[in-house]
């Protein structure tokens, strides 16, 4: 059975430092990988996803994830954050690019942005 | 820009009371899912739903759970007799398709006391 994990329940980083949210999935095939953000009261967003070619992905807001199939990982990163950017991160798994087949995820990473 | 819309944000009902959620996906959209979040937890996948019917669900959607999509545009779920561990946030998706993003809704946030 396919599995995510994220490792970091919370995370802090100051205003304008880097980010990394690590993300390690199990999963037998080639994996369709996803990240969402939930903002407070919000639903989920997708902020980049994953299917085939290039493992360097970009998604919206300035994110990137680079998806190395030999650490099983896909982290997502960015270079420079914003107050704006706290929220709740989802990686997340799928089997069939997000068709009938429904997404695993992780437990999540809570971002706290310092000022 | 479109949006999968979720009503009502939050339900509270009694124990062994029955429940609908109820969903608008995108409406070009033709897949539909359920997802659920228990307090503190992950997000887990219930079922999903093309073409008027059930295409996939979890071990965690049994016979307590049924979907519907009675007109059209809406897409429900019930829960026929609610449990204390149906507490959870209850979150509806749609996608146009394969490869395509999952949309979703801001999500219910069922109590039952």
């Amino acid at each position: 059975a396919q599995s995510v994990t994220q490792p970091d329940i919370h995370i802090t980083v100051s205003e304008g430092a880097s980010l990394e949210l690590r993300c390690n999935y199990s999963y037998g095939a080639t994996p369709y990988l996803f990240w969402y953000v939930q903002s407070p009261g919000q639903g989920l967003q997708l902020l980049l996803k994953y299917f085939s070619g290039d493992t360097l992905v970009q998604g919206i807001k300035g994110f990137e994830a680079e998806f190395k199939r030999s650490q099983s990982s896909f982290n997502l990163r960015k270079p420079s954050v914003h107050w704006s950017d706290a929220a709740e991160y989802f990686c997340a798994v799928g089997d069939g690019g997000g068709g009938a087949d429904g997404l695993t995820f992780g437990k999540g990473t809570h971002l706290i942005i310092q000022p | 820009e479109p949006e999968v819309t979720q009503t009502p944000s939050h339900q509270v009902t009694q124990m062994g009371q029955e429940v609908i959620l109820r969903c608008v996906p995108i409406s070009n959209h033709l897949y539909f899912y359920w997802y659920r979040q228990i307090l503190g937890q992950k997000v887990e996948f219930l079922v999903s739903f093309y073409n008027n019917e059930i295409s996939e669900k979890s071990e965690i959607f049994d016979d307590q759970f049924s979907v519907e999509r009675p007109d059209g545009s809406n897409f429900t779920l019930k829960i026929r007799s609610t449990k204390l561990e149906d507490s959870a946030m209850y979150f509806c998706a749609s996608n146009q398709g394969h490869f395509g993003e999952a949309f979703f809704g801001q999500g219910t946030r069922l109590t039952v006391v």
